[in-house]
């Protein structure tokens, strides 16, 4: 199964709202989770099953869809938002996405 | 608190082997799917094995099968990544992961080996 996100850098500035996406090749169903990765870190977990928040991530992280079409929409931005988000499917076996850059505009 | 802690990276040559190991804490190791992931310099995440909570099942990347091997001792909480056949392009920080229990996603991370394959 291939990831396709997009767009593959975003400029945005703080306050505003970004509307990320991940296509699959085919149906993953809701295995989808998501990913924000900061320079030289680990990356940690913000999103599983398309929509469920993972403990501690804030409220204006939130994730919608299934089967092949799912969006991370981070609302009112924070300056420590901007850092690459990836999607992770784990419908059969494992594939990334390419990945997000968010940057300040 | 959960905690992974990979060790075994380092500097070897193409067609030489290296073996990573992950020791984990602060869970019941053996109730978890664990994975291994790798980022080569600059580039995006890249997913590379998972095996079961008592190993029976694996499941390997295409562009690692047949040349790598995950295998895990539950009794030592540990996770380990055979690599054989070692290429440049395999150069990469590798990290060991755990999947949620009896979910299909990675919740935790641990920092991080890197492996570089050079002559």
């Amino acid at each position: 199964i291939v990831l396709t996100q997009s767009p593959a850098t975003l400029s945005l500035s703080p306050g505003e709202t970004a509307t990320l996406s991940c296509r699959a090749s085919q149906s993953v169903s809701g295995y989808l989770a998501w990913y924000q990765q900061k320079p030289g870190r680990a990356p940690r977990l913000l999103i599983y099953g398309a929509s469920s928040r993972a403990a501690g991530i804030p409220a204006r992280f939130s994730g919608s869809g299934s089967g092949t079409d799912f969006t991370l929409t981070i609302s009112s931005l924070e300056p420590e938002d901007f850092a690459v988000y990836f999607c992770l499917q784990r419908r059969t076996g494992g594939t990334f996405g390419q990945g997000t850059k968010l940057e300040i505009k | 608190q959960v905690q992974l802690v990979e060790s075994g990276g380092g500097l070897v040559k193409p067609g030489e082997s290296l073996r990573l190991s992950c020791a984990a804490s602060g869970f019941t190791f053996s109730d978890h799917y664990m994975t291994w992931v790798r980022q080569a310099p600059g580039k995006g995440l890249e997913w590379l094995s998972y095996i079961s909570s008592s190993g029976p099942y694996t499941n390997y990347a295409d562009s690692v099968k047949g040349r790598f091997t995950i295998s895990r001792d539950n009794a030592k909480k540990s996770l380990y990544l055979q690599m054989n056949s070692l290429r440049a392009e395999d150069t990469a920080v590798y990290y060991c992961a755990r999947e949620a229990q009896s979910a299909y996603y990675i919740d935790y991370w641990g920092q991080g080996t890197l492996v570089t394959v050079s002559s």
